[in-house]
């Protein structure tokens, strides 16, 4: 039974443009939500993340949406780069569950030149 | 800050063999984290500890797993008797926890194959 779920497993995206990678929860406990991007032969590395209490957050060309009705989460890539290609991990948790990450499957990313 | 280290990148042993991975994280980080992945999977939450205190073990933990941490700083996971099914990447994260939220930093992980 996944909480988190990436139901995309791969997406190709032109130079320039816009990527979103969406991401779907089903455990209404969870209040903080975390991006990891993974290269290969890499571990995960911290991208973004966003509390419960924002329905929005932002860093440089990455944005990440919250909609807790629907638990759904998105993040948006814009412009899309080349090295922005990797595989795209998103991640809940609660504030008094810190200790146990959920992470989904992950979307791999192609930005294409 | 140098990030998080694992030692060693890769492993092949044979089934039935002992291995041991070495997690070394962040300083002054107070939490370190195990997880494995497989292939096309996310990581999954093996064990953790606060400073040398381990607090909570995945199912996913046999008793063919132990994991110390012993001094609050490096950390070890062992494997005993090792199956083809170990086989996966061993991830090691850490983080500095006060209360509230929280973001893991990963290693680059250890590369387990099990012949």
């Amino acid at each position: 039974d996944q909480q988190v779920k990436q139901n995309s497993p791969s997406l190709s995206v032109q130079e320039g443009r816009i990527s979103i990678l969406n991401c779907d929860y089903t455990n209404s406990m969870f209040d903080y939500f975390l991006w990891y991007k993974k290269y290969p032969a890499e571990g995960p590395t911290f991208l973004i993340s966003i509390s419960s209490i924002k329905d929005k957050n932002e860093d440089g060309r990455f944005t990440v949406f919250l909609n807790k009705s629907a638990k759904h989460l998105s993040l948006h890539i814009v412009p899309s780069q080349p090295g922005d290609s990797a595989v795209y991990f998103c991640a809940a948790t609660t504030d008094n569950y810190g200790q146990n990450f959920v992470f989904g499957p992950g979307t791999r990313l192609s930005v294409l030149p | 800050d140098t990030g998080v280290s694992q030692d060693p990148r890769h492993k092949i042993t044979k089934r039935g063999q002992n291995v041991t991975f070495r997690c070394d994280p962040i300083s002054e980080h107070n939490r370190l984290y195990w997880y494995r992945q497989t292939l096309g999977q996310g990581p999954e939450f093996l064990t953790y500890f606060q400073n040398e205190a381990q607090l909570e073990k995945s199912r996913l933990l046999s008793d063919r797993f132990s994991a110390e941490r012993p001094k609050g700083s490096f950390s070890t996971l062992e494997i005993q008797r090792t199956e083809q099914g170990d086989s996966a990447m061993y991830l090691c994260a850490s983080s500095s926890w006060t209360g509230g939220e929280e973001t893991q930093y990963f290693g680059p992980g250890t590369r387990l194959l099990v012949l």
